[in-house]
């Protein structure tokens, strides 16, 4: 069974660009959650998914931060004008229908915002 | 929401020493997850443990619901084992809040 798989794993950036993560969660997974990790800190949910729909974005930063799930399988997370405290790893997770919430970690997606 | 502490932030053992990490929460928990995380890299589950104790390999999980705490004990460390250890709570939504983390240091 193939895991959580995310793209790119590194990505370096300007304040003012824009940058996508996509993420490829393990088959049958209904959950899909999208976390932030600053360095040295623990994961900060900011958006999670059952299916195409979303479940609780309230710790996305809407003006610049966007996350889709259109078919209930693959996730896009974008950021509009990066800023420098943007910098972070972005980790997606999924979760099965009936696994109690355990989840499974991609690699990441480790951005630097310059 | 539900808050997730854990202590201590960072530990330093000796190889062969034994570690003791805790994780306290705010609200009720239906699922409780201990991740490692290597330096740089990706969360790996290491176990699930609502409730009762739970052993895999050197490690043993206990978590008492009702006083919402959970401890991971790691017996026997190894160099390996260095890294951060972090504590996941879910309640009764799929919303899963994650702790600062442990960092442990084993020294050869």
């Amino acid at each position: 069974e193939a895991g959580v798989t995310q793209s790119p794993r590194y990505a370096v950036l300007q304040e003012g660009q824009a940058v996508s993560f996509w993420c490829d969660p393990i088959s049958g997974h209904d959950t899909l959650y999208w976390y932030q990790q600053p360095r040295d800190q623990g994961p900060q949910l900011l958006v999670y998914f059952r299916d195409e729909a979303v479940i609780d974005n309230s710790q996305l930063p809407s003006d610049r931060f966007s996350a889709v799930r259109p078919k209930g399988t693959n996730s896009t997370l974008k950021i509009q004008s990066a800023k420098q405290g943007d910098t972070a790893t972005y980790l997606c997770a999924s979760s099965p229908r009936t696994g109690q919430n355990t989840l499974y970690f991609g690699a990441g997606t480790r951005l630097s915002v310059l | 929401g539900q808050q997730v502490q854990q202590s201590p932030a960072s530990l330093v053992l000796q190889e062969g020493e034994n570690a003791e990490l805790q994780c306290n929460f705010s609200s009720t928990a239906t699922q409780l997850q201990w991740f490692y995380q290597s330096p740089g890299g990706s969360l790996v589950s290491l176990l699930s443990n609502p409730s009762g104790t739970k052993h895999t390999g050197r490690l043993t999980s206990t978590t008492v619901t009702k006083e919402r705490r959970s401890s991971l004990h790691i017996s026997s460390s190894q160099t390996t084992d260095s890294g951060t250890y972090l504590c996941a709570i879910s309640s009764n939504t799929n919303k899963v809040v994650f702790g600062t983390g442990t960092r442990l240091q084993v020294l050869p």
